[in-house]
């Protein structure tokens, strides 16, 4: 599976939404793109899945592109309490090549 | 539906020593796989067992191995213990089958070889 290419790091406030962009230049015709949240000394989890066009749960949404190159979580009105890293991953069949991620930190 | 769990939380070894670390799956998966993350990284892939096998493997040396039993639990046994060892291990249960098939994350054992 192939490693992604993400922002190392952003900056939000407060009450701000948050668009993360990821590149998946190697993503299979089989790959899922799926995003998760960890916080330090704790396992990843699982924000939201997709495969292409848009995706929106509880959360967060996630918009891909037609050609599956890149993906974009958006995460709405954030608090300091959604500062993680956050990773993006090429996965199929419950296998993932995991980057270095995206820490977000959000100041008040 | 229970989640992934993991245990002991924490462990200390020393260079040289074995260890074994162990996994519960979530409720209905029967797929697991195990993850290295050292501080500051992402979670590098070490091996995935399906139906008491290995179904893949990442680049970790043999004294990395595995065991899933019956019930879909898991263990990772690391021989030979070495100070580069020291990391967040984790273990993710997923359902085999379905290519969207999520992981789902455990809490994780933090290792420290002296």
């Amino acid at each position: 599976l192939a490693k992604t290419t993400q922002p190392i790091s952003m900056d939000s406030y407060e009450g701000q939404e948050v668009n993360i962009t990821c590149s998946h230049n190697n993503i299979a015709t089989n790959d899922y793109i799926t995003w998760y949240q960890q916080f330090p000394s704790q396992g990843p989890r699982f924000i939201i899945q997709g495969y292409k066009t848009k995706v929106t749960n509880e959360v967060a949404s996630l918009f891909i592109p037609a050609d599956r190159k890149s993906s974009t979580l958006s995460l709405p009105r954030v608090s300091l309490s959604d500062t993680a890293v956050y990773y993006c991953l090429d996965t199929n069949a419950g296998k993932s090549t995991f980057g270095d991620g995206t820490t977000l930190t959000v100041k008040p | 539906e229970t989640g992934v769990t993991q245990s002991p939380t924490h462990l200390i070894k020393t260079r040289g020593q074995q260890v074994t670390l162990r996994c519960s799956s979530q409720s209905g998966h029967n797929t697991v796989s195990w993850y290295q993350q050292a501080l500051g990284q992402g979670p590098q892939f070490i091996f995935q067992y399906y139906r008491e096998e290995e179904n893949g493997r990442g680049n970790f040396p043999p004294r990395f191995s595995g065991l899933q039993f019956p019930n879909y639990s898991s263990e990772l046994n690391v021989n030979a213990l070495e100070l580069d060892d020291s990391a967040l291990y984790l273990c993710a249960s997923s359902l085999a089958g379905v290519l969207s098939d999520t992981q789902y994350f455990g809490p994780g054992t933090r290792l420290t070889v002296l």
